[in-house]
């Protein structure tokens, strides 16, 4: 089954605590991307990744770092996390362009930092 | 920078009436797409739409690009309870970074 799988689901964290969110996509997709939701302001893009070692940042990449070493992963990493953190973050990919731009998301990962 | 106006943020129908979410962007884009989070749920792709003035159906949701590819909207014929969520539109302007509306949430009462 065609998959965006990220986890944790749930992470509650202190301040300043390093923490990693896992997403790892089984469609091949060059293109993956991190977004956050807050109430109001919709999905805004943290950072983007057109393919293996090529990343770039979106509008809202501060406070955040992701990597990508193998094309199925994308991982983000928060060093030290703020309150201003908590939301909800999702991982989405999709084919390279010049094909469809549907981008799959993953089923979130709702973040609390206190 | 690009931006993408979805109106209104929030619609409140009784089930069986018509409902209409509309994005506007200040620049002319390459595509649109349309998504739909149910509650609790994640975003999921409804269609794409590319050319000028294009027209869509999918079943009782009608989709339009608008002649000038700046502006988008999103009908649903009599509404049901399981087409409440939130809407979202999402352009693109030849590049991989989509800009995302803010949404329309749509509440269907029974």
């Amino acid at each position: 089954e065609a998959q965006v799988t990220q986890n944790p689901r749930y992470l509650i964290t202190v301040t300043g605590k390093k923490l990693t969110v896992t997403c790892s996509q089984n469609m091949n997709h060059e293109y993956m991307s991190w977004y956050r939701q807050d109430p109001g302001l919709g999905l805004r893009q943290i950072y983007y990744s057109m393919n293996v070692e090529v990343t770039d940042k979106g509008d809202v990449p501060e406070g955040y770092k992701v990597s990508r070493k193998e094309k199925r992963n994308f991982p983000l990493i928060l060093e030290s996390p703020s309150p201003n953190q908590t939301s909800l973050y999702f991982c989405a990919s999709s084919d390279a362009p010049g094909q469809k731009y549907e981008q799959y998301f993953g089923p979130g990962t709702r973040l609390t930092v206190t | 920078g690009q931006q993408v106006m979805q109106i209104p943020q929030y619609q409140h129908v009784q089930e069986g009436e018509d409902f209409t979410t509309y994005c506007n962007s200040s620049t002319t884009l390459s595509n649109i797409q349309w998504y739909k989070q149910r509650p609790g749920g994640h975003p999921v792709f409804l269609i794409q739409l590319v050319k000028s003035g294009e027209v869509k159906k999918q079943k009782r949701l009608t989709f339009q690009f608008g002649e000038a590819k700046k502006n988008s909207s999103l009908h649903i014929t009599a509404t049901q309870t399981t087409d409440v969520g939130t809407y979202f539109c999402a352009g693109h302007r030849g590049s991989y970074i989509p800009t995302f509306g803010r949404g329309t949430s749509l509440i269907v009462h029974p």
